[in-house]
């Protein structure tokens, strides 16, 4: 099956720092990836629509000068998480939707951002 | 607006315990459901598609089947390395190409 990567799988940041994640497809085009958020024991939110070469679509309530969004390429995709507060500390997982495919969405492993 | 309701909450089966976990849906329009598996600590992994009522999909021990208000994972004798939790997801005429997640049922099989 499709194969999708995230960079870091772990970080630790100190409030008030910035941290950037990677979201990568490794064996197909995506022009369209997604991230979400998970908390604890939760299912997952959408975050945002990351579409290439465009600006992403950010669901209600998602602030979009605090997660930035960059999708530069057909196979990556970043998520910026801006002056990080301990409340951002989440799970965060992106996911890519293979243009070739019927809709089909391939999740990547995640990232655990613990913001201290 | 479009829900998503996955039940039970939880189930915890016998190794070789067949049941069925079950995820309801109230949409505007689908557009296909899918069925996820995620392990503790990592990203969900894609099991199955469908897309119209009547449709079944098989993967080893797990079958999905679909009709025009929910669907079911049905798992045939269980083992240990079945244990997870096991999403449903929908996606619908207004949600363009995005997913709406259901809070999944968390699977513990014990041998």
């Amino acid at each position: 099956g499709a194969v999708v990567s995230q960079h870091p799988s772990r970080v630790i940041c100190k409030s008030g720092t910035s941290v950037k994640i990677e979201c990568r497809s490794l064996d197909f085009q995506a022009t369209t990836m997604f991230w979400y958020r998970q908390f604890p024991k939760k299912s997952l939110m959408l975050m945002a629509t990351s579409n290439e070469g465009s600006k992403a679509t950010y669901e209600q309530g998602v602030e979009k000068d605090k997660f930035l969004i960059n999708h530069a390429s057909l196979t990556l995709s970043t998520l910026t998480v801006t002056s990080a507060h301990p409340e951002d500390s989440s799970f965060y997982i992106c996911s890519a939707r293979d243009r070739g495919l019927s809709y089909e969405q391939y999740f990547g492993p995640g990232t655990r951002l613990t913001v201290t | 607006e479009d829900q998503v309701t996955q039940s039970p909450e939880a189930l915890r089966l016998q190794e070789g315990e067949s049941s069925s976990l079950n995820c309801s849906y109230t949409v505007s329009g689908l557009r296909g459901l899918f069925w996820y598996r995620q392990d503790p600590g990592k990203g969900p992994e894609f099991l199955f598609t469908l897309y119209s009522a009547g449709e079944e999909k098989e993967k080893e021990r797990l079958k999905a089947t679909l009709t025009k208000k929910e669907s079911f994972l049905h798992i045939t004798a269980p083992k240990p390395e079945d244990s997870a939790t096991y999403l449903c997801a929908v996606r619908t005429l207004s949600g363009y190409s995005t997913l709406t997640f259901g809070k999944g049922t968390m699977l513990l099989v014990s041998p």
